[in-house]
């Protein structure tokens, strides 16, 4: 069965570092989405990427982060200088289409900023 | 603004009991979407269910089964016979049919099966 991964697992930093987060969605897929969830805390969306283009971002999605979709399988997330509120498990996932259709996850990236 | 509230943070129950996960959202919407995913402890979300708002039959699959009224804005999850392999937390989820695409998460509500 298809599914969204996610590399790399954990991923430690320095505070002030550039983190490049990234994702394999699944491949008839057109809508990738980017979520983040601090220890314990409810899933927050982060952004939404589709045809090549951001369609929607959320204030936690600052001038310090951006998505691109480098070719045609990855989808990365870079947060270009990390603080230690970044700390947090960052989930990408897809759907085929929109809204009507679920979001499949991946199994997230756990993101420790020191 | 939507908002989903899952208003039980935590609940034990012994195996093979019955649970239910109480979810209620507020909206202005007239269409939207629901969902239900499971976060076991190894912490990838697990899909369980889509729900559209015009339709509120409820839907059984297995030990799962949702209860859906739009009249109190509640998407209720119980599990029957639960099993430890149930343990995680659960979350509901609320996407619009107009407007943002996102997923919008209630806090979640851990589930530990006691054997």
């Amino acid at each position: 069965e298809p599914e969204v991964t996610q590399t790399p697992s954990h991923q430690v930093t320095q505070m002030g570092q550039e983190v490049i987060l990234r994702c394999v969605p699944i491949s008839n897929h057109l809508y990738f989405y980017w979520y983040r969830q601090i220890l314990g805390q409810k899933v927050e969306f982060l952004v939404s990427f589709y045809n090549n283009e951001i369609s929607e971002k959320s204030e936690i999605f600052d001038d310090q982060f951006s998505v691109e979709r480098p070719d045609g399988s990855n989808f990365t997330l870079k947060i270009r200088s990390t603080k230690l509120e970044d700390s947090a498990m960052y989930f990408c996932a897809s759907s085929v289409g929109t809204r009507y259709n679920e979001q499949f996850f991946g199994p997230g990236t756990r993101l420790t900023v020191l | 603004a939507q908002k989903v509230t899952q208003a039980q943070t935590e609940i034990s129950v012994v195996e093979k009991e019955d649970v239910t996960l109480d979810c209620v959202y507020e909206t202005r919407d007239t269409t939207y979407y629901l969902f239900w995913y499971k976060q076991p402890p190894s912490g990838e979300l697990v899909f369980l269910i889509r729900r559209n708002s015009f339709d509120e039959q409820n839907e059984i699959s297995g030990r799962y089964s949702w209860n859906f009224q739009k009249s109190t804005s509640s998407f209720n999850f119980t599990i029957t016979a639960s099993q430890v392999v149930d343990s995680a937390v659960y979350f509901c989820a609320y996407i619009s049919n107009f407007g943002n695409e996102k997923l919008t998460f209630g806090t979640g509500t851990r589930l530990t099966i006691i054997p």
